[in-house]
């Protein structure tokens, strides 16, 4: 089974601080993606990245950074936090597949409900 | 750019009846689409999906759908609904390849009355 964790359930910070969110697979996934979710609006993409090194920005990347230093690894990264971040994050991965041959299921993980004060 | 909709924040049916959550969705190219359902406080897991072929779709814990193109539809229906269906219901589209990201509808929540 695929198998997407992320760091923490739950997270309390301030605002202004720097936080970071990790998201590890173990199914050697190229593409990883992080998301937000809020109550009535859905999930809304953020970045995303095909490769290690690559990113990739979705739809509401501002106040957001990401890191892919390694193949099985994506952070997700504020850099100064703030009260409108306070949110449910979902990190995902898939396979890559070439010439539109497909599309690959996306594997969740449980997500991190963030709250900045 | 691609969007899709779905009818109803908010869907109550009785155990044992049917259910019907709808999804409409446009696209620029032919799409391929997901049903995703989320238990409360779990993530996201897969239901379904179409890619090419058979238009009608069936997925885990008795859930189908069927992609209607004529329409730029593709609802979700159970005949028979289960307590354990309660859950956040999530439609989402895609252009395909797997490196854009999936676009997601609003959500629907299921509430099933004993």
């Amino acid at each position: 089974d695929v198998k997407v964790t992320q760091s923490s359930r739950y997270l309390v910070k301030r605002t202004g601080e720097k936080v970071f969110l990790e998201c590890v697979q173990d199914m050697d996934h190229e593409n990883m993606f992080w998301y937000r979710q809020d109550p009535g609006l859905g999930l809304r993409l953020i970045y995303f990245s095909y490769d290690v090194k690559m990113k990739e920005k979705g739809d509401i990347p501002e106040g957001y950074s990401v890191s892919r230093e390694k193949k099985e690894r994506f952070s997700l990264i504020l850099e100064s936090a703030s009260t409108n971040q306070t949110s449910m994050y979902l990190c995902a991965s898939s396979l890559f597949l070439f010439d539109r041959e497909g599309e690959e299921t996306q594997y969740f993980g449980p997500g991190t409900r963030l709250l900045v004060l | 750019a691609q969007s899709v909709t779905q009818l109803g924040s908010h869907v109550s049916v009785s155990e044992g009846a049917l259910v019907l959550l709808r999804c409409n969705y446009s696209s620029s190219v032919p799409p391929y689409l997901f049903w995703y359902v989320q238990y409360p406080n779990q993530g996201l897991q897969l239901l379904l999906k179409y890619t090419t072929g058979a238009t009608l779709v069936k997925g885990i814990n008795g859930f189908e759908a069927e992609f209607k193109k004529s329409e730029t539809s593709f609802h979700l229906t159970k005949p028979s609904a289960h307590m354990s269906d309660a859950a956040e219901y999530f439609c989402a589209v895609s252009s395909g390849g797997g490196a854009d990201g999936l676009t997601f509808g609003k959500g629907t929540h299921l509430i099933i009355q004993p």
